[in-house]
């Protein structure tokens, strides 16, 4: 059984890095992208990135490149979203989730439950 | 971008109803269309991906249709588990592979 498991809340100041988790489990990591998904309260979806562990392939969505880093460990099947600076406009929930992708068919087909990031001074 | 327009942004309907909401994208992006539903608090859950198949455990009363630039996700049947938000996203081009806005299905 695929099983997508993120770390808990964060509540942090401007200013102040950060680190999220998701660690997977129940299937070959390097053989599937994650995926990062944003969602600001009350607001919709917003696709910030994926990487590809087997081979460290990144994309970005424009608006995010630049404000955060995604990376895995291959060690422990674990995936990151890092912030250097982080800023109140980051205050969201950030979802990842198992990118199934072939020749046919791109789609999110497992999904972590989700960390809830807060920046406030 | 490619970007995906999402309609109605909410509905109302009743239980046994049925419900079709539409998505139009900006250029042609063959059946690399999927649909999600999201209940507040929890994360979005698959439903049918390439525009028309249905993902593994989900009701038959859900269907979806089109292809190129016009798509749509049909509920046959309105059961109250179904009230939620859906979004579809387009991943035929990369970065990024858009969301729509949302569609709240309320209950009348």
């Amino acid at each position: 059984e695929v099983q997508v498991l993120q770390s808990g809340a964060e509540v942090k100041k401007p200013g102040e890095s950060l680190n999220i988790s998701c660690k997977v489990s129940g299937y070959n990591f390097l053989s599937y992208w994650i995926g990062w998904v944003r969602q600001v309260p009350g607001k919709g979806l917003d696709w910030v990135g994926i990487i590809y562990p087997g081979d460290l392939d990144i994309r970005y969505s424009p608006p995010f490149e630049g404000q955060v880093t995604i990376s895995v460990d291959k060690s422990v099947n674990t995936a990151y979203l890092q912030w250097d600076s982080l800023k109140a406009s980051d205050t969201a929930i950030y979802f990842c989730a198992r990118l199934h992708s072939d020749y046919t068919s791109r789609y999110f087909d497992s999904w972590g439950q989700g960390t809830l990031v807060t920046v406030s001074s | 971008d490619i970007q995906v327009t999402q309609s109605p942004s909410s509905l109302s309907a009743s239980v046994g109803d049925r419900v079709t909401i539409t998505c139009r994208a900006s250029q042609s992006i063959s059946t690399f269309l999927n649909w999600y539903q999201q209940k507040p608090g929890t994360a979005p859950k698959l439903l049918i991906y390439s525009a028309s198949t249905l993902h593994s455990g989900v009701p038959s009363r859900f269907s979806g249709s089109g292809s190129g630039t016009h798509f749509s996700l049909t509920i046959n049947g309105l059961q109250p588990e179904d009230f939620a938000t859906y979004y579809c996203q387009q991943t035929y081009k990369t970065p990024p592979e858009t969301f729509g806005q949302g569609t709240n299905v309320e209950i009348k």
